[in-house]
């Protein structure tokens, strides 16, 4: 077990509506990544945060944002869902300036959206 | 979309096998990261490379670092039933990670 949760586990949302999911960084880390597992595939970057903004994004549009709070919790906000966007959402905390070995994955929620 | 192109997509191999899958890239890389994904949980880090030509060994486990930039294979010796999984190859720049599409193994008692 890495320390890093992520809620809710699995949800179901219909096309066009709007999603958050929330990630819990393990103690200590102050710098979370999100990343986007479509099924049989490898994870896809979305992007970083570090003290609280943006230091880094992937190929994804605006209607993903996001949030880290004061306590290095973060969220992934996804607007006007669409089928392609059903997917397991990873979150990786880290300590910035810290090793690879020291980034750990939460367990994902799966998004199914219909 | 990915860049990153992995293979074999799949394997079915002996217990005590040994095993090799690879990662080619369109893109240099100035890291090289192998991962394992169990069902129901997130990636987790086998073994990282930083330098062009670096061979590195984790256990039964030895990844390199292709000399281009381009590629990295990642070789499991004698492999044990609780080596199943998916194995995801990444190369990062910076913040950006890119993974491959992964080599799912099952290995068979």
């Amino acid at each position: 077990e890495t320390g890093v949760t992520q809620s809710p586990t699995h949800l179901i949302k219909t096309r066009g509506q709007q999603v958050t999911l929330r990630c819990s960084s393990q103690s200590g880390h102050n710098t979370v990544s999100w990343y986007q597992q479509a099924l049989g595939q490898g994870p896809q970057f979305i992007f970083q945060y570090y003290r609280e903004e943006e230091n880094g994004r992937g190929n994804f549009p605006p209607r993903f944002s996001g949030l880290q709070f004061p306590n290095y919790s973060s969220e992934l906000n996804v607007n006007a869902l669409e089928l392609d966007d059903s997917a397991l959402y990873l979150c990786a905390s880290r300590t910035a300036g810290t090793g690879d070995y020291e980034q750990y994955f939460g367990p994902g929620t799966r998004l199914t959206v219909t | 979309g990915q860049q990153l192109n992995q293979s074999p997509q799949s394997m079915f191999i002996q217990e005590g096998e040994d095993v090799s899958m690879n990662c080619t890239s369109s893109s240099i890389f100035n890291t090289w990261l192998w991962y394992k994904q169990d069902p129901g949980e997130g990636p987790v880090l086998l073994i990282a490379l930083y330098k062009a030509g670096e061979l590195t060994s984790n256990g039964r486990l030895t990844a390199q670092f292709g000399i281009t930039r381009k590629d990295s294979f990642l070789n499991i010796s004698a492999s044990i039933p609780s080596d199943v999984g998916i194995y995801f190859c990444a190369g990062r720049e910076g913040n950006d990670m890119r993974f491959g599409a992964g080599t799912r193994l099952t290995v068979k008692p």
